[in-house]
């Protein structure tokens, strides 16, 4: 069955720190693996995504993501998490050729001072 | 990236009236669009896939008789949600994909019923 992961259901850092959420993914193909981030009240903004090649993929506004076919992963990291960063993330896969994707359940992020 | 728009970002609308909401591909041919659901603080579930000149398939547990999608044209595929109550308030989301493309999501619409 496909199935998205996020362990994390709610982390806080100190701005400033650095900043790694969690993904697991369950999928019968080729992963189309994606890193959206949703902001209160806002749609969804497209962090990064993967389908093949190097698997450190970097996206905007400084995060990157690492795949891991051995652990199903694709982790989301970021080395010095901003206030303005709080927000929703959410980690989905699909398949590259316009297949549903299957989300993930979120992790809510909390910057503190 | 292509660009995939949704009409309106938030609507009201009084309980027991129609609302509809848009999806445009802006600079693609969207053979196939799909329409999500998002329940507050909650993740996105798949409502129904819509393929071009063709009825939508519908997930477990959706109405199609509430939710009535239409995919007329390659550029746009509409949601209506009839009859709406206070339950049907959420965020409803988008994607649209050309034929062996990858998908690209809309901003999102959050409809309110009151």
């Amino acid at each position: 069955a496909q199935s998205v992961t996020q362990p994390d259901i709610h982390i806080t850092v100190s701005e400033g720190a650095s900043l790694e959420l969690r993904c697991n993914y369950s999928y019968g193909a080729t992963p189309y693996l994606f890193w959206y981030v949703q902001s209160p009240g806002q749609g969804l903004q497209l962090l990064l995504k993967y389908f093949s090649g190097d698997t450190l993929v970097q996206g905007i506004k400084g995060f990157e993501a690492e795949f891991k076919r051995s652990q199903s992963s694709f982790n989301l990291r970021k080395p010095s998490v901003h206030w303005s960063d709080a927000a929703e993330y959410f980690c989905a896969v699909g398949a590259y050729t316009g297949n549903q994707f299957y989300f993930g359940t979120g992790t809510s992020l909390t910057v503190i001072p | 990236g292509a660009v995939v728009s949704q009409h309106p970002s938030w609507v009201i609308c009084k309980s027991g009236t129609s609302v509809k909401i848009e999806c445009r591909s802006l600079d693609f041919q969207a053979t196939t669009m799909f329409w999500y659901r998002q329940f507050p603080k909650q993740s996105l579930m798949l409502m129904a896939t819509s393929n071009e000149g063709s009825k939508a398939t519908y997930e477990q547990g959706v109405e199609k008789d509430k939710f009535l999608i239409n995919h007329a044209s390659l550029t746009l595929s509409t949601l209506t949600v009839t009859s709406a109550h206070p339950e049907d308030s959420s965020f409803y989301i988008c994607s649209a994909s050309a034929k062996n493309t990858e998908a690209f999501f809309g901003q999102g619409t959050r409809l309110t019923v009151v």
